[in-house]
């Protein structure tokens, strides 16, 4: 079976940084997503990871360890639009459908 | 259109009723999904199709929920007999290719009473 878990909620001030962690037990892996997902609105894609190592872009980065079953979404110079919930999801399996964590929700206040 | 488009945005029904409803991918996406997003988790996996081949139902419920995608471009999913442990927003998501990068429609909240 899949196993993916991230913290349920996280709190940060405004201009901070703050890391969501992600580990996962899977049969297979291929890949693992980071999703944002304001409440009401489709998820929309922040990164992609499938080597070991950590991704920048921009204010966000994902960073990825294979060998541990681990990954976090750190994000720099919060900003309050960053409220929101943040899904894990990695993808196994020949069919590469991505399974997904509950989700973190992240609540930024000034 | 330039995203994934779902409908109704939201559906009221009375337990018991049938329900269908629409996903309209991103022209020329090979890969549907459908996700179950109950309040306050994660997406779970329904079902995927690669054009108007159905992959996999492993997770579909039960056998009330039926997928189709006839023609690889829209898909509907339609539940029937719905029940109110049903209630949740179904997410679409749709993609060029397996692993290029998924795009999810606003979903479609349905609400069984």
């Amino acid at each position: 079976g899949q196993n993916i878990d991230q913290p349920t909620e996280m709190t940060a001030t405004e201009g901070a940084i703050v890391q969501i962690n992600c580990t996962y037990q899977t049969s297979g892996f291929n890949g693992l997503f980071w999703y944002q997902q304001h409440a009401g609105e489709a998820p929309t894609f922040l990164s992609y990871n499938v080597l070991d190592g950590l991704e920048e872009k921009g204010r966000f980065s994902s960073f990825l360890s294979r060998s541990k079953g681990y990954s976090y979404l750190l994000l720099k110079e919060l900003q309050m639009k960053d409220s929101a919930s943040y899904l894990c999801a990695v993808e196994t399996g020949g069919s590469y459908i991505p399974t997904f964590g509950r989700g973190t929700s992240l609540i930024v206040h000034p | 259109g330039a995203g994934v488009s779902q409908s109704p945005r939201y559906k009221v029904a009375k337990r018991g009723q049938d329900v269908a409803l629409r996903c309209d991918p991103i022209s020329g996406h090979v890969s549907l999904f459908w996700y179950q997003q109950a309040l306050g988790q994660g997406p779970e996996f329904l079902t995927y199709f690669q054009n108007e081949a159905q992959l996999d139902k492993s997770g579909l419920p039960s056998d009330r929920f039926f997928a189709e995608r006839p023609e690889g471009s829209v898909s509907t999913l339609k539940i029937q007999r719905t029940q109110q442990e049903d209630s949740a927003v179904y997410l679409c998501a749709s993609s060029l290719e397996d692993n290029y990068g998924y795009t999810f429609g606003s979903g479609t909240r349905l609400t069984v009473v």
